[in-house]
């Protein structure tokens, strides 16, 4: 079992929707987790950063982490067509290395 | 602001052949890593380079080696590439023990 667990998707909504990615993962030493976010061709870039359970929001983005089912998501509003990219959420312990998800293949049709 | 540049972008190899892939980064950053990247498996780390002067390996090191040139240089080399190892590779730097890593536009490597 991996320790990371990410559905690769692919994603397809209508511009405008609301979208919703999930990770799941195994380890509760896992203390830090992030979003990555990367066009096709290109490498990731780092999107959301959350430490501990509760939701964080940056404009359109809102992270979620909930520590006690071992599950993270991302959800996006009002989505763009220049949102489609692969996601790919990260976590890692204190002092660990991050380990990453297999990433969500995410298109926003006009 | 070039940011992490990797090169070549693209490269076919013949199995047992080898060949260095280079990684540059213009941030001043400490940390640099290799990552290879697989459908269906995600980012993996092969090997990383806390600062300048250590290298160690990640979740995947075998097949392949390191050299962190100076602060700013980290290289990757296949010795005698494998089919196993056609993939796309990432180079990446960081602040020391920073989470947000700066990732290069990948080397889509196929190997025969």
């Amino acid at each position: 079992q991996k320790e990371v667990e990410q559905d690769p998707g692919p994603l397809s909504v209508p511009e405008g929707a609301i979208v919703s990615l999930n990770c799941t993962y195994s380890n509760s030493a896992f203390q830090y987790f992030m979003w990555y976010r990367q066009y096709s061709r290109k490498g990731p870039e780092l999107l959301m950063y959350t430490y501990s359970s509760g939701n964080k929001e940056d404009g359109r983005f809102t992270a979620q982490v909930d520590k006690s089912s071992k599950y993270i998501s991302l959800f996006i509003r009002d989505s763009q067509p220049s949102d489609s990219a692969t996601y790919l959420c990260a976590m890692k312990n204190q002092g660990g290395k991050l380990i990453f998800g297999q990433g969500t293949e995410l298109s926003v049709k006009p | 602001n070039a940011g992490v540049t990797q090169t070549p972008k693209f490269q076919v190899l013949k199995t047992g052949q080898s060949m260095t892939l280079q990684c540059a980064q213009d941030m001043n950053h400490n940390s640099m890593y290799w990552y290879r990247q697989d459908p269906g498996m995600g980012l993996r780390l092969i090997y990383y380079s806390a600062s300048e002067g250590t290298t160690d390996k990640g979740e995947v090191p075998n097949g392949y080696n390191v050299s962190r040139l100076n602060k700013r240089e980290f290289s990757l080399r296949l010795e005698s590439a494998a089919p196993s190892q056609t993939s796309v590779y990432f180079c990446a730097s960081s602040e020391v023990k920073s989470d947000k890593l700066f990732f290069g536009s990948g080397t889509q490597l196929s190997v025969l």
